[in-house]
């Protein structure tokens, strides 16, 4: 079974730093990997995703995220962060292949101080 | 852009009362997702439907769930007698699928569900 591990709960960053935010997965075959992103009160929105090729991702407003297959991480990062990228971020594993159960992590609360 | 919509935004009931939760996927998708968000905690998957059929379901997704397409664009959730812990935010999803589909899942913005 599929699982992943998100390290930090709750991060609280200025505005203009840089955000790192760390996911471990475990699975034993070939995954597509997702961070999804839910600002307060609204729905999940997919912010970027890796299936193959480069594992240097970019995503929509700034977000990058790399595949180290050896470290089975999927870590996200933006190098400098506004007050509107507060939200709870998840990253999420499923198995390769067009039909897939997502499994997500905890969650990451980020807040943005202006 | 295509999008996933669910109803009610909210719904509030009684304890042991019948809830359904319905959503319309996107038109062309061939995968279609429960999952639910308890207040503070992970979104959990709940079931997934392919073909008509159940695909895959949790723990969770126990006798009192049940999903249906019932008519080529609507797919519901059923809780046949609510509980105080089904008090969750419902998500539906859908996904293109096999045959080229990205496997990407787009979310509906929820339903709300409290129960009494």
């Amino acid at each position: 079974a599929q699982s992943v591990s998100q390290h930090n709960h709750h991060v609280i960053l200025s505005e203009a730093a840089s955000l790192e935010l760390g996911c471990n997965y475990s699975y034993g075959g070939t995954v597509n990997l997702f961070w999804y992103v839910q600002y307060p009160g609204q729905h999940l929105q997919l912010l970027l995703k890796y299936f193959s090729g480069d594992p240097l991702v970019k995503g929509i407003k700034g977000f990058e995220a790399e595949f180290i297959k050896s470290k089975f991480s999927f870590n996200l990062r933006k190098p400098s962060v506004q007050w509107s990228d507060t939200a709870e971020y998840f990253c999420a594993v499923g198995p390769s292949g067009g039909y897939q159960k997502v499994t997500f992590g905890t969650g990451t609360k980020l807040q943005v101080i202006p | 852009e295509p999008e996933v919509t669910q109803t009610p935004s909210h719904q509030v009931t009684q304890m042991g009362q019948e809830v359904i939760l319905r959503c319309v996927p996107i038109s062309n998708h061939l995968y279609f997702y429960w999952y639910r968000q308890i207040l503070g905690q992970k979104v959990e998957f709940l079931v997934s439907f392919y073909n008509n059929e159940i695909s895959e379901k949790s723990e969770i997704f126990d006798d009192q769930f049940s999903v249906e397409r019932p008519d080529g664009s609507n797919f519901t959730l059923k809780i046949r007698s609510t509980k105080l812990e089904d008090s969750a935010m419902y998500f539906c999803a859908s996904s293109a699928g096999a045959g080229g589909g990205t496997g990407e899942l787009f979310f509906g913005e929820g339903s709300r569900l409290t129960v009494l």
